[in-house]
Parts: structure tokens; sequence; C-alpha cells
């Protein structure tokens, strides 16, 4: 079965970059498109983006509140997603949680999840 | 963007009810809807995704049903481990989004 593991949380200041790294294992990372997917404290979930697969070039899809800001990449020899985040904001505020999609579109596999915190 | 609506928000339920949560999207959807268990502190876990199809493990006391913008996921006999909060979720057109959750509570 499918394993996704989160890392890279941290506390950052208004205005800081930050990386968040997900790593994949038990099943073949580079055929899926990858998803990253919020939850601000005490909140609900936020789609974040998605990254594609090569077949698909790795483009990418972002919600209007991280474009521009939010850059999603993927490196498939090393199983492994990544969320650049930069021009942080106090709303950005998460848990952050790197997700498995289908090739029906669906999700399937959700990581444990990484807290970022913006804060001065 | 299309908007999800969950209702109710919360619910209190004793052991063994039959709960039946409701998602309406605010354009159709076909049937592109998942739906998602969280517990605190945990990640989401997959329920149902097609509207009605459970995912692999999922007990089949989960179902689901619906199609273009009226949507239920049903619970029957809800025991302690089902005490959570749940969110439908559509994956027809970008930005995904999320419904607000419902957060079934023990009576």
């Amino acid at each position: 079965e499918g394993q996704l593991v989160e890392s890279g949380g941290g506390l950052v200041q208004p205005g800081g970059s930050l990386r968040l790294s997900c790593t994949a294992s038990g099943f073949t990372f580079s055929d899926h498109y990858m998803d990253w997917v919020r939850q601000a404290p005490g909140k609900g979930l936020e789609w974040v983006g998605r990254v594609r697969n090569k077949a698909n070039d790795y483009t990418t899809e972002y919600a209007a509140s991280v474009k521009g800001r939010f850059t999603i990449s993927r490196d498939d020899s090393k199983t492994s997603l990544y969320l650049q985040m930069s021009n942080l904001k106090t709303e950005d505020t998460a848990v952050y949680y790197c997700v498995r999609v289908t090739a029906s579109f669906f999700f399937d596999y959700w990581g444990q999840g990484t807290l970022v915190t913006v804060s001065s | 963007d299309i908007q999800m609506t969950q209702s109710p928000s919360s619910l209190s339920v004793s052991v063994g009810d039959r709960v039946t949560i409701t998602c309406r999207a605010s354009q159709g959807i076909t049937s592109s809807l998942a739906w998602f268990q969280q517990k605190p502190g945990k990640a989401p876990k997959s329920l149902i995704y097609h509207a009605s199809s459970l995912q692999s493990g999922v007990p089949s006391k989960f179902s689901g049903s619906g199609s273009g913008t009226d949507f239920t996921l049903t619970i029957s006999s809800l025991q302690p481990e089902d005490f959570a909060t749940y969110y439908c979720q559509q994956y027809n057109s970008y930005p995904l989004t999320f419904g607000g959750g419902t957060k079934v509570e023990i009576k």
C-alpha cells in the first residue's frame, strides 16, 4: 500500500519562504498526478494545487490564493513531491498534506501532514 | 469556482443511529464527488469516490448517492469510531473545492 510522508514544515516570518517535501513509497510515483491540500487551524480543507505526470508534461494547477507565490514540482527519480512557498502570509498558516490522485482523478492516499506557521 | 455546501454543519447522534449528510454543488458536477472522514489531529481518510464507490477497505456501512448537484453520505448504525468530521469534495473542475465539513458528535 502506498505511503506519503511530508517534511519541511516549521515557523517562518511573513514574507519568508519555505519548501515542503513529500516522499512517496509503495506505488509507481511517476504514474500519478500529485496534489497539495492544506488545513488552517480549526478550519476546513483547502486545495492548494496539482502537478501532473511526465506524460502530461508536469503541468501544474493552483488555487487562486497561492498562484504566483507557490510552486509545485516533483522529482520522479526521488519519488518526491515539493511545494515551494514564497512571500508567505499569516493566512498560509496550516497543516499541509500531500495527496495521491488516481487515474480517474479522485484522491486516495494522504500523507500525515506537516505544519507551517507564518508568524513574526 | 464551484461552491460545495454541506448540511448540517454538525449533528449529535447516538451509537446505532443512521446518519445522513448532504452536499450540494453550486453547478452540476456529474458524479465527480468524493467524501472524506477526518478525526482530530489526523489526516483525512478517503471514503467514497465517483459519488457512490467505496474506497478499498472502507466498510459497507458507508454509502454515497447522488449526481449532478445533490449528493448524500449515509452511515448506517453509527459506531464510536465513526465520530469524526466529514467533508465532500468536487473534482469535476478546477479549482477543486471542499464542503465546509459536518462534525458528527456523540449525543
